[in-house]
């Protein structure tokens, strides 16, 4: 069966500061990887997606940046965090092979920036 | 892109009684239509999800439509109980050839009242 994990679970970060999130993967090989934002109370917005190691389409324009250095990892990062960047963000990952297909989430990270 | 509707935004039904929850779209090349139900503090899981080849689909008390002419879809949860209580997402996806491009709706709070 596949499991999706993700760390940290939260983080609380000061305007500035660098961001590294994290998503690995297990029990599939070559998934589409996804990630997501959902600000509290709202909905679920694409931020990255990944088919293929290496490789990663931007969505959304949010200064925020993703990396793919594994098949199964899948990084979320930032160099600045601004106050906007509070949410959850969710990492995903649904089957490849271009049909549209179920996403799967991770349980996701709570981030807090003061 | 993809634009998805979902209405109501708050949703109040009494415990046994049924809920309804509509969505719209705007690609007429969707066809993935997925349901997701969200807890506080959790992610969003599936919980149905119909594709363009059918008009209706039901798991147990979970009943969706699909109405591509009028590019409608909707959930039905008959018999309510309080642990369906929680936000409902609808979602919209096209075949890309690629990653999918799931677009979801803003969500509907269920609230089932005793």
């Amino acid at each position: 069966a596949q499991t999706i994990h993700q760390w940290p679970v939260a983080e609380i970060k000061a305007v500035g500061s660098p961001l590294s999130l994290g998503c690995t993967i297990k029990g599939k090989s070559s998934p589409n990887l996804y990630w997501y934002w959902q600000a509290t109370g709202g909905t679920l917005q694409q931020l990255f997606y990944s088919i293929t190691v290496g490789q990663v389409e931007s969505v959304v324009q949010l200064n925020l940046s993703a990396s793919r250095p594994k098949d199964d990892q899948f990084i979320l990062s930032t160099e600045k965090l601004l106050l906007s960047h509070s949410g959850f963000y969710l990492c995903a990952w649904s089957l490849g092979g271009g049909g549209a297909e179920t996403l799967y989430f991770g349980s996701g990270t709570r981030l807090t920036v003061l | 892109g993809e634009q998805v509707e979902q209405l109501p935004s708050i949703l109040r039904v009494q415990e046994r009684s049924s809920a309804s929850i509509n969505c719209t779209y705007e690609n007429s090349a969707s066809n993935y239509f997925p349901w997701y139900k969200q807890e506080p503090g959790e992610n969003p899981k599936l919980i149905i999800d119909i594709r363009s080849n059918m008009e209706r689909k039901q798991i147990q008390g979970l009943i969706v439509l699909l109405d591509k002419k009028a590019k409608r879809f909707s959930l039905h949860i008959t018999d309510t109980q309080p642990a369906d209580s929680a936000m409902y997402f609808c979602a919209a996806s096209a075949d890309t050839g690629g990653a999918d491009r799931l677009t979801f709706g803003k969500g509907t709070q269920l609230i089932i009242q005793p």
